[in-house]
């Protein structure tokens, strides 16, 4: 069945960076882009971004483009989702979720997530 | 961006009921939109794509419709699982961007 598990919870102080992780199982890693989602407790989704574990292309969101990195290891099926700078406002829920879609365009839903990483920064 | 302006923000509703939820783009969307369920704790789970596509293992007693800038998800009868919170979300370019939320709550 498809799987996708995240890194556990993270606590980082403000400036830091934080790396999330989420490994995929159950279908071709390179079949599906992968997106990241947060959620701040208590509030809405805000896409991040996505890449394309075949070739390795990205879309950041413009919001995240300066502090954002998502790489992808198709040895071990999985992605990684780095933010830097850190501050308050990134306290969140971090989910990694599967584009619906098996080809090269993707449909931009999500039919499959991670079970979610909260990230909390505090001082 | 496209913002999406999702109403009410919160319901109170009994089993049986018929929930509407109304969700409204900035601009046109064509049919890219789609609707997930949350439940405490958890993650969203994808509910309709294409504005009424079910997705597979969803009941049908939800349903979704619209075209252009308004759309509709309908809950009929609701269920007792289906008290949750709601997010439309448009696919029609990047950034992607959600709705706020409906929480469905019982009467």
């Amino acid at each position: 069945q498809v799987q996708l598990v995240q890194s556990g919870a993270e606590v980082k102080k403000p400036g830091a960076s934080v790396m999330v992780s989420c490994k995929v199982s159950g279908y071709t890693f390179s079949d599906h882009y992968i997106h990241w989602v947060r959620q701040a407790p208590g509030q809405g989704l805000e896409w991040m971004g996505n890449i394309n574990p075949k070739g390795g292309s990205i879309t950041y969101a413009q919001r995240f483009r300066d502090r954002v990195t998502m790489t992808r290891d198709t040895s071990t099926d999985t992605v990684y989702m780095d933010l830097s700078s850190l501050n308050s406002d990134d306290t969140a829920f971090y989910y990694c979720a599967r584009d619906r879609h098996s080809g090269i365009i993707p449909t931009w839903d999500f039919d499959f997530w991670g079970q979610g990483t909260l990230v909390t920064v505090s001082s | 961006d496209i913002q999406m302006t999702q109403f009410p923000s919160s319901l109170a509703a009994s089993v049986g009921d018929r929930v509407t939820i109304t969700c409204r783009a900035s601009q046109g969307i064509d049919n890219y939109l789609n609707w997930y369920q949350q439940k405490p704790g958890k993650p969203p789970t994808l509910l309709i794509y294409g504005a009424s596509t079910l997705q597979t293992g969803v009941p049908s007693r939800f349903s979704g419709s619209g075209s252009g800038f308004d759309f509709t998800l309908t809950i009929n009868p609701l269920q007792p699982e289906d008290f949750a919170t709601y997010f439309c979300q448009h696919s029609y370019t990047t950034p992607l961007t959600f709705g706020g939320g409906t929480k469905v709550e019982i009467k």
